[in-house]
């Protein structure tokens, strides 16, 4: 198995561009989540699907920040505009179910100038 | 507002030495805790679990303590393998039973 994979591994952008980090989940997972990590606030949750439907977007920062799960095998999360404060390393994750084990992908290490 | 705290950012053993990583939380709802393993440029990977029915879980090398009383747990890693040299997450999950609430980790130095 591939494991959760996550593209682009990094990504050097201006601010104001838009940021666009894509992830494939483990085939057969049916939940799936967007993490964050900092050095100020740790591995933070961002937003979870479950069966392709976002559930819980809480911990999405603002509006700038949008996410998408068109089918079991693929999401998005997209910054728009993006500021140097959203420079973080983004994980996303996957597992069979909501209280399963969450397998990572290896996560894009974004930079924004 | 941290839940889970992880109060060592480093941590550094010999080869063959017991390795111990604590984590202390604050919220008593917390139902059962995970430890994840990081590597630099990879994601978090599962490594062991503790029930909050239980004080004790072991696997292989690696041994999860739980103090409920004290809300605090520790990790450890007998003996030290110079592979073992990685970031270790404590976490436990939200009401929701999905959200993990991450400490922010320590850093685990295993020398030759």
């Amino acid at each position: 198995d591939a494991g959760v994979i996550q593209s682009p591994r990094h990504e050097v952008t201006e601010m104001g561009q838009e940021v666009t980090l894509r992830c494939k989940p483990i085939s057969g997972h049916n939940s799936l989540f967007w993490y964050r990590q900092t050095m100020m606030r740790g591995l933070e949750l961002l937003i979870y699907f479950n069966n392709n439907v976002p559930i819980d977007d809480s911990g999405m920062p603002e509006d700038r920040f949008s996410a998408k799960m068109p089918n079991a095998s693929f999401s998005t999360l997209k910054i728009q505009p993006s500021e140097p404060r959203d420079s973080a390393v983004y994980f996303c994750a996957s597992s069979l179910g909501p209280q399963e084990t969450q397998y990572f992908g290896p996560g894009t290490r974004l930079l924004v100038l | 507002d941290q839940q889970v705290k992880q109060n060592s950012p480093s941590l550094s053993v010999q080869e063959g030495r017991i390795s111990i990583l604590n984590c202390d939380y604050t919220n008593s709802m917390f139902d059962y805790f995970l430890w994840y393993k990081k590597y630099p440029a990879e994601g978090p990977t599962f490594l062991i679990s503790i029930s909050s029915i239980k004080d004790k879980n072991e696997d292989g090398r690696f041994t999860v303590f739980l103090n409920k009383s004290a809300k605090h747990l520790s990790l450890h890693i007998v003996p030290s393998q110079p592979g073992d040299s990685a970031v270790y997450f404590c976490a436990a999950p939200q009401s929701s039973g999905y959200a993990l609430n991450f400490g922010k980790g320590t850093s685990l130095l295993v020398t030759p």
